[in-house]
């Protein structure tokens, strides 16, 4: 079955400091990745997503960048964090079927 | 745009009692709608879902219709449980859209013995 790995599941980060927030996939080959964060009060946005290796498309202007080195690899990061990216960052992944998540990171931006 | 609007919670039932979730949206063309839940300390994992209108998406006892007339696919069951207790998200998703989600904000439900 498809699964994927995020971590660390909770991180709190001063602002101002990198992120490097990782996720693995199994359980199926070449899949779409997406990247969705939660602000307080607010519904999942769709932040990024990538049908390919090094293909990543940004859905919002924001502060932070993703990348796909492997197939199975989806890595959301930030240069210098800031307040606004406090939120609670999920992945996801979609084969033939409809989208699967791992458990969420929830980032607080001291 | 495309958008999904859910009732805010959180939702407060006894066991037993009967459940609606609303959850309207606003999209061009012919949609997939879809309901994922989110248990305490774990990921989103599909409820239900349903691809065309009038279509009923069911599963562990919650259902949902999709109404084109009314651009809704309210949740429902008829007898909650304490382990219903979680966060409840409406999504949709558009044809040839790379199954790209946009999600309501979500509802939580706490349901007591």
């Amino acid at each position: 079955s498809q699964t994927i790995h995020q971590w660390p599941a909770t991180l709190v980060q001063p602002v101002g400091s990198p992120l490097s927030l990782e996720c693995t996939v199994e359980g199926t080959s070449n899949p779409n990745l997406y990247w969705y964060r939660q602000a307080a009060g607010r519904g999942l946005q769709l932040l990024f997503y990538s049908v390919g290796i090094g293909q990543i498309s940004s859905e919002v202007p924001q502060n932070l960048s993703a990348s796909r080195p492997q197939d199975r690899q989806f890595i959301l990061s930030s240069k210098k964090l800031l307040l606004s990216d406090s939120g609670f960052y999920l992945c996801g992944g979609a084969g033939l079927d409809e989208q699967f998540f791992g458990p969420g990171t929830r980032l607080t931006v001291l | 745009g495309n958008s999904v609007t859910q009732m805010e919670g959180p939702v407060t039932l006894s066991e037993e009692a009967f459940l609606t979730i609303n959850c309207t949206y606003t999209a061009t063309g012919y949609p997939s709608l879809f309901w994922y839940v989110q248990y305490p300390g774990e990921g989103l994992q599909l409820l239900l879902k349903a691809t065309k209108a009038d279509d009923k998406g069911s599963n562990k006892g919650f259902e949902a219709t999709y109404r084109k007339e009314t651009t809704s696919f309210h949740l429902e069951k008829g007898s909650v449980q304490v382990s219903d207790s979680a966060v409840y998200f409406c999504a949709l998703s558009k044809p040839g859209g790379y199954n790209k989600l946009i999600f309501g904000a979500g509802t939580r439900l706490a349901v007591h013995p």
